[in-house]
């Protein structure tokens, strides 16, 4: 089944601790995508990526840091400098044109600091 | 800068009562339109677009019009179920070309449907 799939569901992290959450697809997409879940505010777009070894900041990029070595995969490390890390952490995908292409999400990662 | 405003929720209806969720946008350029679904605990999922004025996206008996005289794209559907309760998410997004493929979305608006 071809898909978006994030790991981990549930993440627990000090303070001061930096942390990766993953994000593979297997949809042969070109574009991929890092957004944050606050309640209430709906989605804000951490980083994205259109092309393999690329990759742009968003509106929220502060604290937070990209790689994008492989066509299927987009890990988001959320650093000691973010200040605010508790969310609901979403990754999506799409073709390459999101004017016209759909966005395919993953199931999310909850992040947590204690 | 883009931006998407839906109806402030909670809503809470009746099974089979009519469903509108109101959304606006302001965009430089023309935006594709979307609607998106999210069960608790999941992430998103399309729900239906629309990439020009006038074109109605539709699916699950849910629709919606691009309106561009009144920059709206407001969903509705006749006769709502238990397990249309969800968030809804109101979205535009731009060409990679005209706006670095940024999407914006609506704060969401959560729909209780009550037997």
């Amino acid at each position: 089944d071809g898909g978006i799939t994030q790991s981990p569901k549930y993440l627990f992290r000090k303070e001061g601790q930096n942390v990766t959450l993953s994000c593979e697809q297997n949809l042969n997409h070109d574009a991929m995508y890092w957004y944050r879940q606050d309640p209430g505010q709906g989605l804000r777009l951490i980083y994205y990526s259109q092309i393999v070894n690329d990759f742009q900041k968003g509106d929220i990029a502060e604290g937070y840091s990209v790689s994008r070595e492989k066509k299927e995969s987009f890990p988001l490390t959320v650093t000691s400098a973010q200040k605010n890390p508790t969310a609901f952490y979403l990754c999506a995908s799409s073709i390459a044109d999101p004017r016209t292409d759909t966005q395919y999400f993953g199931p999310g990662t909850r992040l947590t600091v204690l | 800068g883009d931006s998407v405003t839906q109806m402030e929720g909670p809503v809470t209806l009746s099974e089979e009562a009519f469903l509108t969720i109101n959304c606006t946008y302001t965009a430089t350029g023309y935006p594709s339109l979307f609607w998106y679904v999210q069960y608790p605990g999941e992430g998103l999922q399309l729900l239906l677009k629309a990439t020009k004025a006038d074109d109605k996206g539709s699916n699950k008996g849910f629709e919606a019009t691009y309106r561009k005289e009144t920059t709206s794209f407001h969903l509705e559907k006749g006769s709502v179920q238990v397990s249309d309760s969800a968030v809804y998410f109101c979205a535009l997004s731009l060409t990679f070309r005209t706006n670095a493929g940024k999407s914006t979305f609506g704060d969401g608006t959560t729909l209780t449907v009550k037997p």
